[in-house]
């Protein structure tokens, strides 16, 4: 199906393990955000690339990593989970990043920390 | 950027009109407008975006001020699957934002049916 999608969409883990989340998107957009959202913080931006084998740090990026290797692609990965990680991930799309583009957001993944 | 206004929180009757308001008092004259929206458990939602003209599509319009400095989100049949947080953005021309997407505190539209 056509559409952005995040796996899994649930995961509970333990401080200090490896975590990876996955987003897909099928509209081979340049462009590809993570966000997160916590309570009394609105959504905040992780990392973003504007395509293949380029991306960048956006405001809270400290504690993750990302890659990625195909347009289509951009996983997320928590090298060594702290429990303030805990929190809902979004993943994004755009077509660029004109004023007049809008992001397309999967359903999210919801993420503890224990 | 520049910051958006909205409440924290509006109701509505399911099959009225509902008018939502964003104060954006220091808008500059090349950020456009968007709303987006966000359902229960779900990420957010893109709704309608503008510069200057009203603006319609079919989920919704939206109506900008002639000064620019507020603008409103109507739903004009509002259904229960409308119940959600609406946020209100400002996107500026480019320069650092590099396509952020700031997320105010948006409202919380409630529908009754």
């Amino acid at each position: 199906d056509a559409g952005i999608t995040q796996s899994p969409r649930y995961k509970i883990t333990e401080t200090g393990r490896q975590v990876t989340l996955m987003c897909h998107q099928t509209w081979s957009h340049s462009y590809m955000f993570w966000y997160r959202q916590d309570l009394g913080h609105g959504l905040r931006l992780i990392y973003y690339s504007a395509a293949a084998d380029i991306t960048d740090k956006g405001e809270v990026p400290d504690g993750y990593v990302v890659s990625r290797s195909k347009t289509e692609n951009f996983p997320l990965t928590l090298e060594s989970a702290t429990r303030s990680q805990t929190s809902v991930y979004f993943c994004a799309s755009s077509e660029g990043l004109a004023s007049y583009n809008e992001q397309f957001f999967g359903p999210g993944t919801r993420l503890t920390v224990l | 950027d520049a910051k958006t206004t909205q409440p924290n929180s509006m109701e509505s009757n399911e099959e009225e009109p509902v008018h939502l308001p964003c104060n954006h008092s220091t808008i500059s004259g090349t950020d456009y407008i968007h709303w987006y929206r966000q359902l229960p458990s779900q990420g957010p939602e893109y709704v309608i975006h503008g510069l200057t003209s009203n603006v319609n599509n079919r989920m919704a319009s939206l109506a900008i001020a002639e000064d620019r400095k507020s603008s409103t989100l109507i739903l004009h049949r509002a259904t229960l699957r409308d119940a959600a947080v609406y946020y209100c953005i400002l996107r500026d021309a480019g320069g650092t934002s590099y396509g952020k997407l700031t997320f105010g505190q948006g409202t919380i539209l409630t529908v009754h049916p």
